[in-house]
């Protein structure tokens, strides 16, 4: 089984700065992938970004962008240029290849501090 | 497109009730997740369909709570009968499996906030 582990409950960023949430998981698969999901105060789930295992190159996506360390099964999100709109719940997820199911870490809560 | 829809948005019954909660997924999509938000648990996969066919209720709590899939529009998730421990926030989500990429984005609606007192 799949577990997914984020260690940071919280975690606040002044605006304009840059932060970095963690994520560790464990899977036996060796064809996955990762999610990181944003869930602001209106409750809607939002994929922020993703990476495939079998790249080696690290996914970004604007003001975010992953480390991926396969061999540390670590896969943290690094929000750049920190704004209020960040403001969210971020969860740290996998999926194993040909398996459509998500397996979710318990989430960081990110404040933005103006 | 106008997204994964679910309804009602906030339910509140008493304990003992029949709860449905229902989704309709973006169109075109193969794949149909439904999940529960708790503080306790996090955000746990309860059943997922795949072309209307349920692929994996392993998640599915107990015989209380059932899902359908009737067609490709439409889905239920029933809960009967209700306790105060269902009180959580229950998401749909759905997926297409025409890939352009090898990796399927999960679309979620706004969840349906649900109280049983």
């Amino acid at each position: 089984a799949q577990t997914v582990t984020q260690s940071q409950p919280e975690m606040s960023v002044q605006e304009a700065e840059t932060v970095t949430l963690s994520c560790t998981y464990d899977t036996s698969e060796s064809d996955y992938y990762l999610f990181w999901y944003k869930q602001p105060p209106s409750r809607q789930m939002i994929l922020v970004i993703r990476q495939e295992a079998y790249k080696q190159q690290n996914a970004t996506e604007n003001r975010f962008s992953v480390n991926f360390q396969k061999a540390a099964k670590s896969f943290s999100l690094k929000i750049s240029d920190s704004q209020l709109g960040d403001a969210a719940m971020y969860f740290c997820a996998t999926a194993n290849f040909g398996n459509e199911k998500l397996t979710f870490g318990t989430g960081t809560r990110l404040t933005i501090i103006p | 497109d106008a997204g994964v829809i679910q309804s009602p948005r906030h339910e509140v019954t008493e304990m003992g009730q029949e709860v449905t909660l229902r989704c309709k997924p973006i169109s075109g999509h193969d794949y149909l997740f439904w999940y529960r938000q708790t503080m306790m648990r996090g955000l746990e996969l309860l059943i997922y369909f795949n072309n209307n066919v349920p692929i994996d209720d392993s998640g599915m709590p107990e015989d209380r709570f059932s899902a359908k899939m009737p067609n490709a529009s439409f889905s239920t998730l029933k809960i009967q009968p209700s306790e105060p421990r269902d009180s959580a926030v229950y998401f749909c989500a759905s997926s297409s499996n025409r890939r352009v990429s090898l990796v399927n984005e999960q679309f979620f609606g706004p969840g349906t906030r649900l109280t049983v007192l």
